[in-house]
């Protein structure tokens, strides 16, 4: 099974400010038709998960557009430009190029 | 509104049986793969099985094979998760979730509002 590894695990931010969540895999997510197969959700608190980023960059339906998601490969981060109250929850990358579909351990955004 | 229902859960004994469901609304149901995706408590995500559009591709993580069925009901706009020999470690929050429709990716675009299944004697 292709193992997904989030970090930071916890990441207090001051409001306005920006954050980034680093999603590396054990195996490559590029797939042969050039996407990655890299997904980030967001689980806000109480909530079922919610689609954010889907094939490593591209911004669901609604998404803000201070959500960005970026790399390629292994390696992928997850980059909120300015910070807003309703962002706190758990994050979580996903892999679906290969199956069993797994996710990252999430990663707990709280405000300071 | 494009929604997914879940239902069914509540507490069982380890060996019973439960059967969940998931009902879906405001989106052609019959062109979408569908996903059962559960949390246990305080817990990260887990994939538990997928369907294809027909019914006729179903695909369980190892740890439930042979103990769960995913079926669907086209006509009726639902999906199922039929769960037996159940175990304390299968106590979770259960997700239906739809599979985005671009063919062979796996996003998952709506999800349920989940419902829990205990299994405790």
């Amino acid at each position: 099974d292709i193992v997904m590894t989030q970090s930071p695990l916890s990441l207090p931010v001051t409001p306005g400010e920006p954050a980034s969540i680093s999603c590396r895999s054990s195996q490559s997510l590029l797939h042969s038709n050039g996407f990655n197969y890299l997904d980030w959700y967001l689980q806000k608190p109480g909530q079922s998960p919610q689609l954010l980023i889907y094939l490593g960059s591209n911004r669901a339906s609604g998404v803000p557009d201070r959500f960005s998601g970026s790399g390629s490969g292994t390696d992928f981060t997850l980059r909120i430009s300015r910070v807003e109250a309703e962002d706190v929850g758990v994050y979580f990358c996903m892999q679906g190029i290969q199956s069993p579909l797994t996710f990252g351990q999430g990663t707990k955004l709280e405000i300071k | 509104e494009v929604q997914l229902v879940e239902s069914g859960g509540g507490l069982v004994q380890p060996g019973g049986s439960l059967g969940l469901s998931c009902a879906a609304s405001g989106f052609t149901f019959r062109i979408h793969w569908m996903t059962w995706v559960r949390q246990a408590p305080g817990k990260g995500l887990e994939w538990v099985a997928d369907i294809n559009e027909d019914g006729s591709e179903k695909y369980y993580v190892d740890s439930v094979k042979g103990r769960f069925t995913v079926s669907r009901d086209n006509a009726k706009n639902s999906l199922y998760l039929q769960m037996n020999s159940l175990r304390v470690e299968d106590t979770a929050i259960y997700y239906c979730a739809r599979r985005k429709v671009i063919s062979g990716v796996r996003t998952l675009d709506v999800w349920g509002q989940g419902t829990m299944v205990t299994v405790s004697s």
